[in-house]
């Protein structure tokens, strides 16, 4: 069964340091997103990308986060200066299209810790 | 503003009897509710989900009954078993886009 995959499964970063969180979504889907969950806490909404750009982003996604699909299958999310409270696990999720229920299709998650 | 809520943190329910999950939305503009099953250090994996023009989805164990009126719906799990037992999580989306979550509930069903 297809699924969506993300690497690193977990990443520990000093305070400022630029981190790269990668994912491959499923091959023939077309909406791509991060969300976050701080431990303990809900599944936050990031960032939505379709068609080579981004469609929406929240609040959270500030100047410090970018998206890219450099090479149409990889999928990442980049933090150029960590903060202590970017802790948290990072799931990608895609989907197929913009029609049905919206379901989303979640990686494992990347576990980012900030010291 | 939390869009998405869900009130209760944990719920514990013995094997073989119904589980009610319950979550209430403030956004009217919302047409598509999932409910999203997450064991630890996984990610999400849909469950099952129910159009606003519909009051009732069904599929197997899993129904999910939506009050557009009251902005509340359930997920009842009948009957509930041992590997049932993960953070369940509500979501709502407008025109099938993001999903906004609430905060989850804890089942633990127990033999």
């Amino acid at each position: 069964e297809p699924e969506v995959t993300q690497t690193p499964s977990h990443q520990v970063t000093q305070m400022g340091q630029e981190v790269i969180l990668r994912c491959v979504p499923i091959s023939n889907h077309l909406y791509f997103y991060w969300y976050r969950q701080i431990l303990g806490q809900k599944v936050e909404f990031l960032v939505s990308f379709y068609n080579n750009e981004i469609s929406e982003k929240s609040e959270i996604f500030d100047d410090q986060f970018s998206v890219e699909r450099p090479d149409g299958s990889n999928f990442t999310l980049k933090i150029r200066s960590t903060k202590l409270e970017d802790s948290a696990m990072y799931f990608c999720a895609s989907r197929a299209d913009g029609r049905g229920t919206g379901e989303l299709f979640f990686g494992e998650g990347s576990r980012l810790t900030v010291l | 503003d939390q869009q998405v809520k869900q009130n209760s943190p944990s719920l514990s329910v013995q094997e073989g009897r119904i589980s009610i999950l319950n979550c209430d939305y403030t956004n009217s503009m919302f047409d598509y509710f999932l409910w999203y099953k997450k064991y630890p250090a996984e990610g999400p994996t849909f469950l099952i989900s129910i159009s606003s023009i519909k009051d009732k989805n069904e599929d197997g164990r899993f129904t999910v009954f939506l009050n557009k009126s009251a902005k509340h719906l359930s997920l009842h799990i009948v009957p509930s078993q041992p590997g049932d037992s993960a953070v369940y999580f509500c979501a709502a989306s407008v025109n099938a886009g993001k999903s906004t979550f609430g905060d989850g509930t804890t089942l633990t069903v127990k033999p």
